[in-house]
Protein backbone atom coordinates (compact mmCIF):
# COMPACT_ATOMS: atom_id res chain seq x y z
CA UNK A 1 0.00 0.00 0.00
CA UNK A 2 1.17 3.45 -1.02
CA UNK A 3 2.69 5.58 1.95
CA UNK A 4 3.46 8.97 2.58
CA UNK A 5 5.40 9.87 6.27
CA UNK A 6 6.07 13.11 7.76
CA UNK A 7 8.35 14.30 10.92
CA UNK A 8 7.70 15.98 12.72
CA UNK A 9 4.41 16.03 13.13
CA UNK A 10 3.97 19.00 15.11
CA UNK A 11 6.95 21.93 15.82
CA UNK A 12 6.74 24.99 17.43
CA UNK A 13 9.88 27.33 16.61
CA UNK A 14 10.43 30.97 16.94
CA UNK A 15 10.09 33.70 14.73
CA UNK A 16 13.43 34.28 12.96
CA UNK A 17 14.12 30.51 13.24
CA UNK A 18 14.95 27.77 10.06
CA UNK A 19 12.71 24.88 10.09
CA UNK A 20 13.19 21.72 8.34
CA UNK A 21 9.92 19.62 7.83
CA UNK A 22 10.02 16.06 6.09
CA UNK A 23 8.50 13.90 4.06
CA UNK A 24 9.08 10.04 2.99
CA UNK A 25 7.41 7.94 0.71
CA UNK A 26 6.83 4.75 -0.25
CA UNK A 27 4.98 4.12 -3.78
CA UNK A 28 4.85 1.48 -6.26
CA UNK A 29 4.94 4.01 -9.17
CA UNK A 30 6.01 7.71 -8.31
CA UNK A 31 6.01 10.49 -10.63
CA UNK A 32 5.94 13.72 -8.80
CA UNK A 33 5.86 14.90 -5.28
CA UNK A 34 3.87 18.09 -4.06
CA UNK A 35 4.28 20.52 -0.88
CA UNK A 36 1.12 22.22 0.30
CA UNK A 37 0.55 24.39 3.28
CA UNK A 38 -2.84 24.61 4.84
CA UNK A 39 -3.90 27.34 6.96
CA UNK A 40 -7.56 27.33 7.75
CA UNK A 41 -9.07 25.54 4.84
CA UNK A 42 -8.00 25.03 1.81
CA UNK A 43 -4.79 23.33 0.69
CA UNK A 44 -2.14 25.97 -1.05
CA UNK A 45 -0.17 24.05 -3.40
CA UNK A 46 3.55 25.09 -2.90
CA UNK A 47 5.79 22.83 -4.59
CA UNK A 48 6.29 20.06 -6.88
CA UNK A 49 9.52 17.98 -7.56
CA UNK A 50 9.81 15.90 -10.20
CA UNK A 51 13.79 15.23 -10.31
CA UNK A 52 16.50 14.23 -7.51
CA UNK A 53 18.61 17.24 -6.46
CA UNK A 54 17.23 20.18 -8.08
CA UNK A 55 15.69 22.48 -5.28
CA UNK A 56 12.92 24.51 -5.88
CA UNK A 57 12.57 27.93 -4.30
CA UNK A 58 10.02 29.97 -3.23
CA UNK A 59 11.00 33.74 -1.75
CA UNK A 60 11.86 32.32 1.75
CA UNK A 61 10.91 28.56 0.98
CA UNK A 62 12.91 25.99 -0.76
CA UNK A 63 12.20 21.89 -0.96
CA UNK A 64 14.38 19.05 -2.70
CA UNK A 65 13.59 15.48 -3.55
CA UNK A 66 16.05 12.49 -2.97
CA UNK A 67 14.05 9.83 -5.60
CA UNK A 68 16.85 7.42 -3.91
CA UNK A 69 16.22 7.70 -0.44
CA UNK A 70 12.85 8.47 -1.46
CA UNK A 71 12.09 11.51 0.80
CA UNK A 72 11.83 15.27 0.59
CA UNK A 73 12.53 18.13 2.70
CA UNK A 74 10.63 21.89 2.97
CA UNK A 75 13.06 24.41 4.18
CA UNK A 76 11.88 27.54 6.36
CA UNK A 77 14.11 30.71 6.78
CA UNK A 78 13.63 33.40 8.91
CA UNK A 79 10.15 31.60 9.85
CA UNK A 80 7.52 34.28 10.28
CA UNK A 81 4.05 33.85 12.36
CA UNK A 82 2.17 33.78 8.80
CA UNK A 83 4.04 30.26 8.27
CA UNK A 84 2.38 29.08 11.22
CA UNK A 85 0.27 26.35 9.21
CA UNK A 86 0.01 22.41 8.43
CA UNK A 87 2.67 21.68 5.91
CA UNK A 88 1.23 18.92 3.66
CA UNK A 89 3.09 16.16 1.61
CA UNK A 90 1.60 14.48 -1.33
CA UNK A 91 2.78 12.33 -3.55
CA UNK A 92 1.61 11.58 -7.58
CA UNK A 93 1.96 8.05 -8.00
CA UNK A 94 0.38 8.03 -11.57
CA UNK A 95 -2.91 7.15 -10.30
CA UNK A 96 -6.07 9.81 -10.54
CA UNK A 97 -5.10 10.69 -7.23
CA UNK A 98 -2.55 12.10 -4.76
CA UNK A 99 -1.56 10.08 -1.37
CA UNK A 100 -1.11 12.81 1.38
CA UNK A 101 0.63 12.34 4.48
CA UNK A 102 -1.03 13.37 7.91
CA UNK A 103 0.78 16.77 7.72
CA UNK A 104 3.33 18.59 10.07
CA UNK A 105 1.68 21.43 12.30
CA UNK A 106 4.27 24.27 12.33
CA UNK A 107 3.54 27.50 15.02
CA UNK A 108 5.61 29.83 14.56
CA UNK A 109 4.95 32.00 18.14
CA UNK A 110 6.73 35.69 18.03
CA UNK B 1 -6.32 34.18 -10.31
CA UNK B 2 -9.03 31.54 -10.81
CA UNK B 3 -9.68 29.33 -8.41
CA UNK B 4 -12.56 26.37 -7.32
CA UNK B 5 -15.16 27.53 -5.13
CA UNK B 6 -17.68 25.44 -3.20
CA UNK B 7 -20.76 26.05 -1.78
CA UNK B 8 -22.01 25.77 1.26
CA UNK B 9 -18.83 26.81 3.23
CA UNK B 10 -21.13 24.78 6.46
CA UNK B 11 -23.70 21.82 6.34
CA UNK B 12 -25.33 20.25 9.30
CA UNK B 13 -27.82 17.68 8.42
CA UNK B 14 -29.46 14.93 10.33
CA UNK B 15 -28.22 11.42 10.34
CA UNK B 16 -30.23 9.91 7.49
CA UNK B 17 -30.14 12.97 5.16
CA UNK B 18 -28.79 12.98 1.46
CA UNK B 19 -26.45 16.02 1.18
CA UNK B 20 -25.15 17.50 -2.00
CA UNK B 21 -21.85 19.19 -1.78
CA UNK B 22 -21.18 21.59 -4.61
CA UNK B 23 -17.76 23.03 -6.77
CA UNK B 24 -17.39 25.05 -9.46
CA UNK B 25 -13.39 23.83 -10.70
CA UNK B 26 -11.48 26.19 -12.48
CA UNK B 27 -13.13 26.38 -15.87
CA UNK B 28 -10.09 25.40 -18.48
CA UNK B 29 -9.49 22.34 -15.80
CA UNK B 30 -10.29 18.98 -17.19
CA UNK B 31 -9.84 16.89 -13.73
CA UNK B 32 -12.38 16.79 -11.17
CA UNK B 33 -11.43 15.14 -7.06
CA UNK B 34 -13.32 15.05 -4.46
CA UNK B 35 -11.27 14.67 -0.71
CA UNK B 36 -11.95 14.36 2.45
CA UNK B 37 -10.44 15.41 6.12
CA UNK B 38 -11.51 14.18 9.58
CA UNK B 39 -10.85 16.52 12.10
CA UNK B 40 -7.36 15.83 13.14
CA UNK B 41 -6.48 13.55 10.33
CA UNK B 42 -5.34 13.29 7.01
CA UNK B 43 -6.64 14.16 3.95
CA UNK B 44 -8.30 11.24 2.18
CA UNK B 45 -8.80 10.64 -1.72
CA UNK B 46 -12.75 9.55 -2.00
CA UNK B 47 -12.73 10.26 -6.13
CA UNK B 48 -11.38 11.35 -9.31
CA UNK B 49 -13.46 12.50 -12.50
CA UNK B 50 -12.25 12.69 -15.96
CA UNK B 51 -14.52 13.02 -19.86
CA UNK B 52 -18.07 13.02 -17.33
CA UNK B 53 -17.34 9.93 -15.54
CA UNK B 54 -15.30 8.48 -12.54
CA UNK B 55 -11.54 7.46 -13.46
CA UNK B 56 -10.86 6.64 -9.64
CA UNK B 57 -12.35 5.80 -6.65
CA UNK B 58 -11.09 4.65 -3.08
CA UNK B 59 -12.53 2.04 -0.88
CA UNK B 60 -14.01 5.02 1.26
CA UNK B 61 -16.13 6.15 -2.06
CA UNK B 62 -18.87 3.38 -2.01
CA UNK B 63 -22.69 2.83 -2.99
CA UNK B 64 -23.25 5.86 -0.51
CA UNK B 65 -21.64 8.04 -2.69
CA UNK B 66 -21.70 9.80 -6.29
CA UNK B 67 -20.75 12.34 -8.75
CA UNK B 68 -22.05 14.30 -11.03
CA UNK B 69 -20.81 16.83 -13.57
CA UNK B 70 -24.66 17.98 -14.20
CA UNK B 71 -23.80 21.31 -16.49
CA UNK B 72 -20.53 22.73 -17.99
CA UNK B 73 -19.55 24.01 -14.79
CA UNK B 74 -20.81 22.85 -11.52
CA UNK B 75 -19.43 19.24 -9.93
CA UNK B 76 -21.46 17.64 -7.36
CA UNK B 77 -20.89 15.21 -4.40
CA UNK B 78 -23.56 12.98 -3.38
CA UNK B 79 -24.09 11.35 0.06
CA UNK B 80 -26.94 9.73 0.10
CA UNK B 81 -28.19 8.66 3.99
CA UNK B 82 -25.39 10.11 5.45
CA UNK B 83 -24.08 8.37 8.64
CA UNK B 84 -22.24 10.33 11.78
CA UNK B 85 -18.55 9.25 10.39
CA UNK B 86 -19.30 10.78 7.60
CA UNK B 87 -18.61 14.29 8.85
CA UNK B 88 -15.73 15.68 8.04
CA UNK B 89 -14.43 18.70 5.55
CA UNK B 90 -14.80 17.87 1.77
CA UNK B 91 -12.17 19.43 -0.56
CA UNK B 92 -12.99 19.15 -4.33
CA UNK B 93 -10.15 19.92 -6.11
CA UNK B 94 -9.36 20.37 -9.95
CA UNK B 95 -6.48 19.77 -12.52
CA UNK B 96 -5.52 21.38 -16.11
CA UNK B 97 -4.51 19.84 -19.26
CA UNK B 98 -5.22 16.36 -20.45
CA UNK B 99 -2.15 15.49 -19.00
CA UNK B 100 -1.81 14.63 -15.09
CA UNK B 101 1.11 15.15 -13.31
CA UNK B 102 0.42 18.61 -12.38
CA UNK B 103 -0.74 20.69 -9.70
CA UNK B 104 -4.56 20.07 -8.30
CA UNK B 105 -5.81 23.28 -6.89
CA UNK B 106 -8.36 23.17 -4.19
CA UNK B 107 -10.64 24.73 -2.93
CA UNK B 108 -12.11 26.06 0.37
CA UNK B 109 -14.11 23.02 1.56
CA UNK B 110 -17.38 22.40 2.98
CA UNK B 111 -17.94 21.04 6.45
CA UNK B 112 -19.75 18.39 6.75
CA UNK B 113 -21.39 17.94 10.47
CA UNK B 114 -23.85 14.95 10.46
CA UNK B 115 -26.52 15.20 13.90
Amino acid sequence: EDKVVQSPLSLVVHEGDTVTLNCSYEVTNFRSLLWYKQEKKAPTFLFMLTSSGIEKKSGRLSSILDKKELFSILNITATQTGDSAVYLCAVDNYGQNFVFGPGTRLSVLP
Amino acid sequence: EPEVTQTPSHQVTQMGQEVILRCVPISNHLYFYWYRQILGQKVEFLVSFYNNEISEKSEIFDDQFSVERPDGSNFTLKIRSTKLEDSAMYFCASSPGARMGQPQHFGDGTRLSIL
